[in-house]
């Protein structure tokens, strides 16, 4: 299974600023997605991070507000930018499938609060 | 576009109870994975369905998959407090492993 590491695992933010999320992952990967799960809420994709290529974005989400880099297969990093308290969520890397070709394998999330 | 409804979106049992999660989907897919999430935690996996008729156990869950139906169930036999969690049916899109998920279901076991 792949172990996913994700940094930081909680922040609070000031209302305005950015802040960037890591994702590492144990092996390489082809497909790296990030998501966003609101309070009490189930998950909403936000993109696929393509590997050498500008990421693939879901609609309601645009790259100027959560930039996506990933420089190659094992890692990958989300900004959200000029937070608003709307931006409060728990963001998840995930990653699959692996080698079985099986199961989707998800970070241990990043909780942001914004004030 | 697809959808995918769970239900019930909150269910409270009793220890040793049998009960059944549904999980209906719009359109066809070649994928349905179930998740449990604790609060404050990430998701696990728990299982992942690829055919019609599919059906996968561990332990008190088993789940199952009917593709014609478009309807996945877990089912959770002789509850027990640890399995107080909510859980998650996500079916995948387009062959991608992007994953559009259900509402999830917060299951409450009391001892």
């Amino acid at each position: 299974s792949a172990v996913i590491s994700q940094k930081p695992s909680r922040d609070i933010c000031q209302r305005g600023t950015s802040l960037t999320i890591q994702c590492q992952v144990d092996s390489q990967v082809t497909m790296m997605f990030w998501y966003r799960q609101q309070p009490g809420q189930s998950l909403t994709l936000i993109a696929t991070a393509n590997q050498g290529s500008e990421a693939t974005y879901e609609s309601g989400f645009v790259i100027d507000k959560f930039p996506i880099s990933r420089p190659n297969l094992t890692f990958s990093t989300l900004t959200v930018s000029n937070m608003s308290p709307e931006d409060s969520s728990i963001y998840l890397c995930s990653v699959g499938p692996d080698s079985s070709g099986n199961t989707i394998y998800f970070g241990e999330g990043s909780w942001l609060t914004v004030v | 576009e697809l959808k995918v409804e769970q239900n019930p979106l909150f269910l409270s049992m009793q220890e040793g109870k049998n009960y059944t999660i549904y999980c209906n989907y719009s359109t066809t897919s070649d994928r349905l994975y179930w998740y449990r999430q604790d609060p404050g935690k990430s998701l696990e996996s728990l299982f992942v369905l690829l055919s019609n008729g599919a059906v996968k156990q561990e332990g008190r869950l088993m789940a199952s998959l009917d593709t014609k139906a478009r309807l996945s169930t877990l089912h959770i036999t002789a509850a027990v407090h640890d399995l107080s969690a909510t859980y998650f049916c996500a079916v995948e899109l387009d062959s991608n492993y992007q994953l559009i998920w259900g509402a999830g279901t917060k299951l409450i076991i009391k001892p």
